[in-house]
């Protein structure tokens, strides 16, 4: 059964440090997003993305955070310099599109550690 | 979009039938109710959703009243890899479909 990939499982990285989280989505799979989870807290939206370009970011997308899709494969996600708060486990999810397919599957996570 | 509200945990006893409720008492004509779960630390599983029928897949049923303000997930023989926490998101259906986690139902499952 097709899954979403993510790589690699765990980065640690110092503040002020640029990351790149990957994910491979689901190979038919048109609709992507990013979600991150501070330990023990609620799961939350990052951003979305569609037909190339950014389709809603939240609040906590901010300059630092950037997506690409590089190739037909790829999805990956930039903190252009970390901060201790970053801290969190990133979760990639894609979906097919269309009306009757907004269920979203979610990769493994990449657990972020800032130091 | 609309707010759904669930209990904080819930205990199940293993091969019994689990029942999670949820209210989205605001819910509007457009939106979906969707079900997802996570266990400890791993990314979110989709379960099922349902516009206004009730539904059943291989994971779960899921009834949806008639008005629409409630729902229940139903796990028809818990395990204990059922141990997890459960989320009920309503989603309008002509949007980008982003998730909005609310804090779920915490669903324990015993021997």
């Amino acid at each position: 059964e097709p899954e979403v990939t993510q790589t690699p499982s765990h980065q640690v990285t110092q503040m002020g440090q640029e990351v790149i989280l990957r994910c491979v989505p689901i190979s038919n799979h048109l609709y992507f997003y990013w979600y991150r989870q501070i330990l023990g807290q609620k799961v939350e939206f990052l951003v979305s993305f569609y037909n190339n370009e950014i389709s809603e970011k939240s609040e906590i997308f901010d300059d630092q955070f950037s997506v690409e899709r590089p190739d037909g494969s790829n999805f990956t996600l930039k903190i252009r310099s970390t901060k201790l708060e970053d801290s969190a486990m990133y979760f990639c999810a894609s979906r097919v599109g269309g009306t009757s397919g907004l269920e979203q599957y979610f990769g493994p996570g990449t657990r972020l550690t800032v130091t | 979009d609309a707010k759904t509200t669930q209990p904080t945990s819930m205990d199940c006893a293993e091969g019994r039938a689990a029942n999670l409720p949820c209210n989205h008492s605001t819910i509007s004509g457009n939106e979906y109710v969707y079900w997802y779960r996570q266990i400890h630390s791993q990314g979110p599983q989709y379960i099922i959703h349902g516009l206004k029928n009730n539904e059943t897949n291989e994971m779960a049923s899921l009834i949806i009243t008639e008005d629409r303000k409630s729902s229940t997930l139903i796990l028809p023989h818990a395990t204990l890899r059922d141990t997890a926490v459960y989320y009920c998101i309503v989603i309008p259906y002509n949007q980008g479909g982003k998730l909005i986690f609310g804090q779920g139902t915490e669903l324990s499952v015993k021997p």
